[in-house]
């Protein structure tokens, strides 16, 4: 148990459909990462906050995805109508601030999502 | 980004070492290496990380080249627990860390 934690674990909706994934950092943590991880594949970057500030976001994410992260604690992962391509394991990382190559960052255990 | 190389895959028997290899030719002089390793059906794990020296923790020892351009991950002992993808990946030092991963290096374990 990295101490991030995730939920729902799995998710399985209908194509059209919304759905919302949370994620809980390290308390201290103030930075806070999306990614997306596709079968057979490394996880890809979805999008960066530090404290509440969103401050970088992937090609990848589309209109369909929002994130927020209200008072800089836990975050919310929102995809609006759902896709079969949006079948993916969702995964959440944190990490302190500080001189950005030196931190590591802590994974949750994901939100594996399924699309029918 | 910089880029790194790694073999696919990599057998090892359990209680022996593992060498696991990375190169990074196009390496600036600000970016740390760092190793993650993602068990089945787990998130990724953050195994070590460095940036000239080599270091150890208690997971893993980190053989960094004198020129940079490769690296080694070291595993004492595996242990049929270790098998897993490890990625090897280049976090620059900007405002932004956000980690890019490759394929990595599937390490088997043979008990």
């Amino acid at each position: 148990d990295t101490g991030v934690s995730q939920d729902p674990r799995h998710k399985i909706t209908k194509r059209g459909q919304n759905v919302t994934f949370r994620c809980d950092p390290i308390s201290e943590h103030n930075r806070l990462y999306w990614y997306r991880q596709t079968l057979g594949q490394g996880p890809e970057f979805l999008t960066y906050f530090q404290n509440e500030a969103q401050l970088e976001k992937s090609r990848l994410l589309s209109d369909r995805f929002s994130a927020e992260r209200p008072k800089g604690s836990f975050s919310t992962l929102e995809i609006q109508r759902t896709e079969q391509g949006d079948s993916a394991m969702y995964l959440c990382a944190s990490s302190l601030g500080g001189t950005s190559g030196s931190r590591e960052q802590y994974f949750g255990p994901g939100t594996r999502l399924t699309v029918t | 980004d910089a880029k790194t190389t790694q073999p696919n895959s990599m057998e090892s028997n359990e209680e022996e070492p593992v060498h696991l290899p990375c190169n990074h030719s196009t390496i600036s002089g600000t970016d740390y290496i760092h190793w993650y390793r993602q068990l089945p059906s787990q998130g990724p794990e953050y195994v070590i990380h460095g940036l000239t020296s080599n270091v150890n923790n208690r997971m893993a020892s980190l053989a960094i080249a004198e020129d940079r351009k490769s690296s080694t991950l070291i595993l004492h002992r595996a242990t049929l627990r270790d098998a897993a993808v490890y990625y090897c990946i280049l976090l620059y030092t900007g405002a932004n860390s956000k980690l890019t991963f490759g394929k990595g290096i599937t390490l088997s374990v043979r008990p």
